[in-house]
């Protein structure tokens, strides 16, 4: 069973303190990792999708790095309004489309 | 481009009465769409799979009487929540799987449906 497991749970940082997420995954075969942004009462937005290991994506202060085992997500330099939650998913290879989502890291950055 | 929206935004309603949730693809085709419930902090869990002009597949434990969806086009799902009670009250949300995008297994979120059951 394909397994997602993020930590920590919740992150508070101060404005412009650097810090990575982890997500560490379990699948038969990794098809692709996702990661998403999601604002309270608000549906999950695309952030990245990674392959295969060495992969790396950059967007301003996020970059999105994979290893066979996980993944992380560096935040450099955070503002206020990077505070979210965080979510990671993984699909597997071969089958159906439906990703396997973590629980989330919530984050706060605090001006 | 991979809009997807969802209306309505947020609905109250009485028990027993019934509630349509629409997903929709603005700007591309989706073949499949998914239904998910998300409780207060906790990830989203998939309650279906809607794929265009077959029935759907339900996940274990999801009542597909309960919850009934319809995948009419490739930019249409609906999930129609039947005679809903205190406990149905949750937050859904649809993603599509953008048939036509490079990155061809990305979801793309609609904005979710906030559902009050009274």
């Amino acid at each position: 069973e394909d397994q997602v497991t993020q930590s920590p749970e919740a992150l508070r940082l101060q404005e412009g303190e650097s810090s990575s997420l982890n997500c560490s995954y379990t699948v038969s075969g990794l098809r692709g990792l996702f990661w998403y942004r999601q604002d309270p009462g608000k549906g999950p937005e695309f952030l990245f999708t990674l392959y295969s290991a060495g992969e790396e994506k950059e967007k301003e202060r996020l970059k999105a790095t994979l290893t066979k085992k996980e993944s992380f997500l560096h935040i450099t330099a955070p503002k206020p309004e990077d505070s979210a939650t965080y979510l990671c998913a993984v699909q597997a290879a071969g089958g159906s489309y439906i990703p396997t989502f973590g629980r989330g890291t919530s984050l706060i950055v605090h001006p | 481009g991979a809009v997807v929206s969802q209306h309505p935004s947020r609905v109250i309603c009485k028990s027993g009465t019934s509630v349509k949730i629409e997903c929709r693809s603005l700007d591309f085709q989706a073949t499949t769409m998914f239904w998910y419930r998300q409780f207060p902090k906790q990830s989203l869990m998939l309650m279906a799979t809607s794929n265009e002009g077959s029935k759907a597949t339900y996940e274990q434990g999801v009542e597909k009487d309960k919850f009934l969806i319809n995948h009419a086009s490739l930019t249409l799902s609906t999930l129609t929540v039947t005679s809903a009670h205190p406990e149905d009250s949750s937050f859904y949300i649809c993603s599509a799987h953008n048939i036509d995008s490079s990155s061809t297994d990305t979801q793309y979120f609609g904005p979710g449906t906030r559902l009050t059951v009274l």
